[in-house]
Formats: C-alpha cells, structure tokens, sequence
C-alpha cells in the first residue's frame, strides 16, 4: 500500500532557486496538508486543502504556494528558497469530517529534507 | 487560537517503569479532539492514541494511555512498562471541530523520549 508518498525524499538548492516539492495519496482523501518540522517547534502548518481546487493558509503561508488541481495530489511551491526554509517537510492527509467529527488521524510521507544554501 | 503546549523537551526513563509525557492545550472550540504521535529516529509519524473532548472516559491504546483531564486542558500520555524501542520524539496534537479552526491539526514542539537499559 502505497498510503501517501512524497517526492523528493531529499533536495538541496541554492538560495533564489524555486522548486516544487509533490505529494500524492491514494486513499481518496479529502484533505491534505503541508507541514514543516524544525527542532524544538516541533510541525508547523504551511498550507492545507480541503478539497480540490481549493487551498488556505497555515500558521506559516509565506514563501510558499500551494495548488490541489486534481484529489490525490497536493503540490507545494517555493518561489525563491531562503535558508531559513531549510526543513523537514512532511505532507499529510485525512478523510472528510463527518458532521462535527474530530477523530480523523493524519496520513503522513516519509518526508523531504530541504537544505537551502 | 488553537495551541499546544509540551514542556518536556526531553524525558529519560528506566526500561520497564512508565512514564507520563506532558501535554496542554488551549480553545474555544467545545468540539475538539487530541492525538499523539511518534516519531523515530527513522523519522516516520506514528498515530499512537486519540481522545475527543466529548469522550467520558481516557482512551487507552494497549500500553499507551492518555490521561484526560477537561477542566485543566491537559492530555497527557502516559506509557506503561516502558521498551527501548520507545525511545523517540512524541507529539501531542489537536484538531478543532468544523465551527471554530475546522479541519486542521497542530501539533506540540514535543518531547523526546529516551529509555534507559
């Protein structure tokens, strides 16, 4: 079972440089979320989708852009790296709340180490 | 706003003895519900227990029990009978109902476990 899987498991660019970092799940998720982990912060929420075609931001939105064009995949953009978006990035997803649910745990990736130089 | 709070940047523990990490949290919401996870040095996420805010009794999952106390925000873990194979990162995490910070969960900074033989 593939579950959710990101690509690249590791990248390292240079400061400026863009990339775009892709995460796909195969459990037909509604929802879909880009986290960064940095030590003693423990996961921050970048950017998350509740839907396709539709994104919102986290509690740290800036310097990256999202898309979710199609379900299964939820993409996350840095327009020009900065050494301090040196991170783990993990990628999660969960099925749809049913009513006012709260128990849907998170799927995560195996996540991507980003070095920005 | 949603938060997490775990003070317990580390923990050292005897094989065998349990150990309770500690976790509180904060919101308006009245629907919510809260999780852990592990995370080891391979650096997976593992979904180890849930607690929603309606629930009467502390969830417990094999030897993992989560002490939930309402009145105080608090959601602490607790780990019996403690292996080696526990040693690892543990995040507390949150996820509000639909009315307040709907679909999203965030998660501690977190505390590292260390079991001693």
């Amino acid at each position: 079972n593939a579950g959710v899987t990101q690509t690249p498991k590791f990248r390292v660019l240079k400061t400026g440089q863009s990339m775009t970092l892709l995460c796909a799940q195969d459990m037909n998720h509604e929802y879909m979320y880009w986290y960064r982990q940095d030590p003693g912060m423990g996961l921050r929420l970048i950017h998350y989708s509740v839907g396709e075609g539709t994104t919102a931001k986290g509690e740290v939105p800036d310097g990256y852009n999202v898309s979710r064009l199609k379900k299964q995949n939820f993409l996350l953009g840095l327009e020009s790296a900065a050494p301090s978006q040196t991170s783990v990035y993990f990628c999660a997803s969960t099925q749809r709340s049913r009513g006012d649910a709260t128990n849907e745990k998170l799927f995560f990736g195996s996540g991507t180490q980003l070095s920005v130089l | 706003a949603q938060k997490i709070t775990q003070t317990q940047p580390g923990m050292f523990v005897q094989e065998k003895e349990a150990v309770t990490l500690d976790c509180t949290y904060d919101t308006s919401d009245p629907s919510y519900g809260l999780f852990w996870y592990k995370q080891p040095s391979s650096g997976e996420m593992i979904f180890l227990i849930y607690q929603g805010s309606y629930d009467q009794q502390n969830a417990t999952e094999g030897r993992y029990s989560l002490n939930f106390q309402k009145a105080r925000k608090s959601a602490n873990l607790v780990i019996s009978a403690s292996q080696l194979g526990d040693s690892a990162m543990y995040f507390c995490a949150m996820r509000e109902g639909r009315g307040t910070g709907g679909f999203k969960t965030i998660f501690g900074a977190g505390t590292r476990l260390f079991v001693k033989a």
